[in-house]
C-alpha cells in the first residue's frame, strides 16, 4: 500500500535558522513526488514534483530533494511569511493520477 | 491558469441531514479529485471523476458520492451525515505542464452540528 510519513509534525523556527522536513515514502512505482504548501483554511499551493532519486528543485528559500525512500525539504534562513504547513505527496504510475498525502509539518517563524 | 473553483465556502448541516458541494475544474479539464481533510489529519482520497465517470473511490462509506456533469462540474454529496464528517473538502484539478501536480480549490467547510 502506498504511504507517505512526515515529519516532525511540527516545528518552531527563528527567522534565519535553517532547517529540514523529512518526508518518508512507499510506492509502488513512482510518478512522482509532490511539495505543497498550505495555508490555514485554504487549499493546498503545489510547490515542487520529483520524478527520480537524486533529483533536487529550488524555489526561493525551498530546496526539494530525493532519495528512493525520503525526500527533504530545506529551509534556508527562513522568514515568518513562510509559517504554514507544507505536505509531501505521492503518485503512482498505477491508479490515475491519485496523489496519496503526508499528514504535513506545520512549520512556525518566529520573527 | 484558470482556477479551480468550489461553492459554497462554508456549510452547516446537522447530523442525519444531506449536503451537496459543488466544484469546477480548471477550465477544458476533464478530472476532477475530491479530498476530505478532517482537522489535524492529512488529505484523504475521496473520489475521482474523468470524462462523466467515477474512475476511482478512496475508503470512504457509500453514503459519499457524487457526480461529473457534461461541462465537467461536479458534485459531492454526503447523506446522513455524522459528527465526524465535519472537515474541509477540497477538489482539484491535474495541473497543466505536465508535472502530474494538482491545482486545488479553495475548499468547502463542512461542519455538522
Amino acid at each position: 500500500e502506498d504511504q507517505v510519513t512526515q515529519s516532525p509534525e511540527a516545528l518552531r523556527l527563528q527567522e534565519g535558522e535553517s532547517s529540514s522536513l523529512n518526508c518518508s515514502y512507499t510506492v509502488s512505482g513512482l510518478r512522482g513526488l509532490f511539495w505543497y504548501r498550505q495555508d490555514p483554511g485554504k487549499g493546498p499551493e503545489f510547490l515542487f514534483t520529483l520524478y527520480s532519486a537524486g533529483e533536487e528543485k529550488e524555489k526561493e528559500r525551498l530546496k526539494a530533494t530525493l532519495t528512493k525512500k525520503e525526500s527533504f525539504l530545506h529551509i534556508t534562513a527562513p522568514k515568518p511569511e513562510d509559517s504554514a504547513t507544507y505536505l509531501c505527496a505521492v503518485q503512482a504510475h498505477t491508479g490515475g493520477f491519485k496523489t496519496i498525502f503526508g499528514a504535513g509539518t506545520r512549520l512556525f517563524v518566529k520573527a | 491558469e484558470a482556477g479551480v473553483t468550489q461553492s459554497p465556502t462554508h456549510l452547516i448541516k446537522t447530523r442525519g441531514q444531506q449536503a451537496t458541494l459543488r466544484c469546477s475544474p480548471i477550465s477544458g479539464h476533464t478530472s476532477v479529485y475530491w479530498y476530505q481533510q478532517a482537522l489535524g489529519l492529512g488529505l484523504q482520497f475521496l473520489l475521482w471523476y474523468d470524462e462523466g465517470e467515477e474512475r476511482n473511490r478512496g475508503n470512504f462509506p457509500p453514503r459519499f458520492s457524487g457526480r461529473q456533469f457534461p461541462n465537467y462540474s461536479s458534485e459531492l454529496n454526503v447523506n446522513a451525515l455524522e459528527l465526524e464528517d465535519s472537515a474541509l473538502y477540497l477538489c482539484a484539478s491535474p495541473r497543466e505542464g505536465g508535472d502530474y501536480g494538482y491545482t486545488f480549490g479553495s475548499g468547502t467547510r463542512l461542519t455538522v452540528v
